[in-house]
């Protein structure tokens, strides 16, 4: 089972942040989150990951909470380009399996 | 730098037969990995290729298999086929083991 919660569904208006949350309350020291997106029938994309700090790189900005039970992704503009299903994962560093294990996502809908 | 090419696109086959799908992955990527994707059961791991070896496997018959050339190179072959085995088959490149995963566009596969 994934090991992730996150909403089935949102609505963003076009021009406003998204702020997509996520719950894993269940992490260990040692593994990342990563966030991708689905946007209908194409192959995932990866947009961002972090340890324990927050990151920001040309697509979003990732705030995970001191105690890393949470994670907030944030689409500073959102565009109806960005409507897709976003995946949030954990995934273990070091040796060990690699696998991305994918859970239902949240359906993001921007909206005009 | 091109991304990862998955081949063919689109496939129809028929129940008992076998299929080849191939995977390109980004120049300098070594690690690949084969998921699977249908509207029931979502995104599942199918098995992770790293130096031309299997390092880890999902939970699927032995009808699904794989390999991976010298040249990083990967092929999946899923034998018997399935009118079940229909569903979007995704390739995803690393550098390497644990790094991001880029994702191709996929193989569509239709059992008939």
């Amino acid at each position: 089972d994934a090991k992730t919660t996150q909403p089935t569904s949102m609505d963003c208006a076009e021009g406003r942040a998204a702020n997509l949350p996520c719950n894993h309350s269940t992490i260990s020291g040692n593994e990342y989150v990563y966030w991708y997106r689905q946007i209908h029938s194409q192959g995932p994309q990866y947009i961002i990951h972090g340890l324990k700090n927050n990151e920001t790189n040309e697509m979003a900005s990732l705030i995970i909470t001191e105690d890393r039970k949470s994670s907030t992704l944030i689409l500073p503009h959102a565009t109806l380009r960005d409507t897709a299903v976003y995946y949030c994962i954990l995934r273990i560093s070091g040796a060990g399996s690699y696998q991305l294990t994918f859970g239902k996502g949240t359906k993001l809908s921007v909206i005009p | 730098k091109a991304g990862v090419t998955q081949t063919p696109r689109y496939l129809i086959k028929t129940r008992g037969q076998q299929v080849t799908l191939s995977c390109s992955p980004i120049s300098g990527h070594r690690s690949v990995s084969w998921y699977q994707q249908t509207p029931g059961q979502g995104l599942q791991f199918l098995f992770e290729y790293f130096s031309e070896t299997q390092r880890n496997k999902g939970n699927f018959p032995g009808r699904f298999s794989g390999r991976q050339f010298s040249n990083s190179r990967s092929e999946m072959n899923v034998s018997t086929l399935e009118l079940g085995d229909s569903a979007l088959y995704l390739c995803a490149s690393s550098e390497t083991r644990g790094t991001e995963a880029f994702f191709g566009q996929g193989t569509r596969l239709t059992v008939v």
